[in-house]
This record gives C-alpha cells, sequence and structure tokens, in this order.
C-alpha cells in the first residue's frame, strides 16, 4: 500500500525565513496531495493541496510543488510569522479498490517560528 | 454551518472495557472517515464510509474495532476490550463524494481516549 515519509520531523526557522517541508510517496498511483496545518490540541486544517496534473500552486505565502516523476512533493511557506508554528502533515491520496477514498499521512513536521 | 462534531471530547476508561465513539459529519457529506493520531504521531487511517458501498475496512488494526453508519449521517466508532496501546486521539472527517479530483476533508475535534 501507499506509503508517505516526510522530513524533516522538526523546523526551526527565524521569523521572516523561508521553510519548506519535504514528503516522498511510494504509490505512483496517488493524485492528490493535500497538507494541513494543525495547531497545538485543535484540528487538523487543509491550507493547500494539488492534483497530480499540476506541477506547483500558490497560495499567498504558501506554494507546494509536484514531481509526480520522483515521486515526491514540497511545501514551501515563505516570510513566516510566529502564527506560523504549528505541526504539518503531507498526505496522499492512492487509488483503493473503491476510488481515491481515503488520505495516507506522514508522520508530521513540527514547525517552530522564532520573534 | 455546523462542522464536523465528535462526542465525547474525553473518554478515560479502564482496560478490558468497551467503548463507542460518536461523529456526527457535515450535513450532505456522503463520506466518513475516522483516523487515529497517537500523541506525537501523524494521522492513522482506520475506515472510510461512502454512502451504501461496502465501507474500505482496510485500516482497522485489529478485530477489537469497529465501526458503524447510519445512512449518510451519524457514525459510531467500537472498540472492545480496550487496551493501553488504543490510548490515542480518534478523528473524524467527512467530504464530499470524493474522485479523482480530489476532495478536502473536514475534521471534527477529535475524542481523546485513555485507557488506564
Amino acid at each position: 500500500g501507499e506509503n508517505v515519509e516526510q522530513h524533516p520531523s522538526t523546523l526551526s526557522v527565524q521569523e521572516g525565513d523561508s521553510a519548506v517541508i519535504k514528503c516522498t510517496y511510494s504509490d505512483s498511483a496517488s493524485n492528490y496531495f493535500p497538507w494541513y496545518k494543525q495547531e497545538l490540541g485543535k484540528r487538523p486544517q487543509l491550507i493547500i493541496d494539488i492534483r497530480s496534473n499540476v506541477g506547483e500552486k500558490k497560495d499567498q505565502r504558501i506554494a507546494v510543488t509536484l514531481n509526480k516523476t520522483a515521486k515526491h512533493f514540497s511545501l514551501h511557506i515563505t516570510e513566516t510569522q510566529p502564527e506560523d508554528s504549528a505541526v504539518y502533515f503531507c498526505a496522499a491520496s492512492p487509488l483503493g479498490s473503491g476510488g481515491y477514498n481515503k488520505l495516507i499521512f506522514g508522520a508530521g513536521t513540527r514547525l517552530a517560528v522564532h520573534p | 454551518g455546523a462542522g464536523v462534531s465528535q462526542s465525547p471530547s474525553n473518554k478515560v476508561t479502564e482496560k478490558g472495557k468497551d467503548v463507542e465513539l460518536r461523529c456526527d459529519p457535515i450535513s450532505g457529506h456522503t463520506a466518513l472517515y475516522w483516523y487515529r493520531q497517537r500523541l506525537g504521531q501523524g494521522l492513522e487511517f482506520l475506515i472510510y464510509f461512502q454512502g451504501n458501498s461496502a465501507p474500505d475496512k482496510s485500516g482497522l488494526p485489529s478485530d477489537r474495532f469497529s465501526a458503524e453508519r447510519t445512512g449518510e449521517s451519524v457514525s459510531t466508532l467500537t472498540i472492545q476490550r480496550t487496551q493501553q496501546e488504543d490510548s490515542a486521539v480518534y478523528l473524524c472527517a467527512s467530504s464530499v463524494i470524493p474522485g479523482p479530483g480530489g476532495y478536502e476533508q473536514f475534521f471534527g475535534p477529535g475524542t481523546r481516549l485513555t485507557v488506564l
């Protein structure tokens, strides 16, 4: 089945710097790759996603890139702010018997942005 | 509108007891998912429901775990004979009909289960 690996597990940056989180996946049939942000004690919330027919997507300070050949995708956060501090999860949606019906998550990256 | 809700928010039980967790999805969302999140770890897929189709149970860790869903509404996750390793936050999510174009899963606040 699908396996998603995420690096680094922790990331510490100064406010204003950029942060990059990388994920690799194993199932070449996976076609949807969301990123979720989870603040302490709260539920995961979608921040950006990308589909397999697109190589890059940007939303203000957040961007995601996808390399289907290499089976990896990355989250880029520019001009980081203290409120960006959270755990970030990548995920991939593999093709199952019933279609694309579940997400396989990476282990998460704990991002700390220091003022 | 209302988001995904779960109850109870916290559950403390003794080893060997059964527990039942409840999830109310967003109205109109036909797909419902259960995940487990152990402390400091990622989300682990458990089970998926879509309409009247047979659920995808491929993530359930053992036969002590089961889940039901009535139509396109409430779902319950039952853990029988709980073990200490079952301690985790159990998250429910719902989405519109998934497809090859992708979809967003909306998560509930979770139920924190502690097995003593």
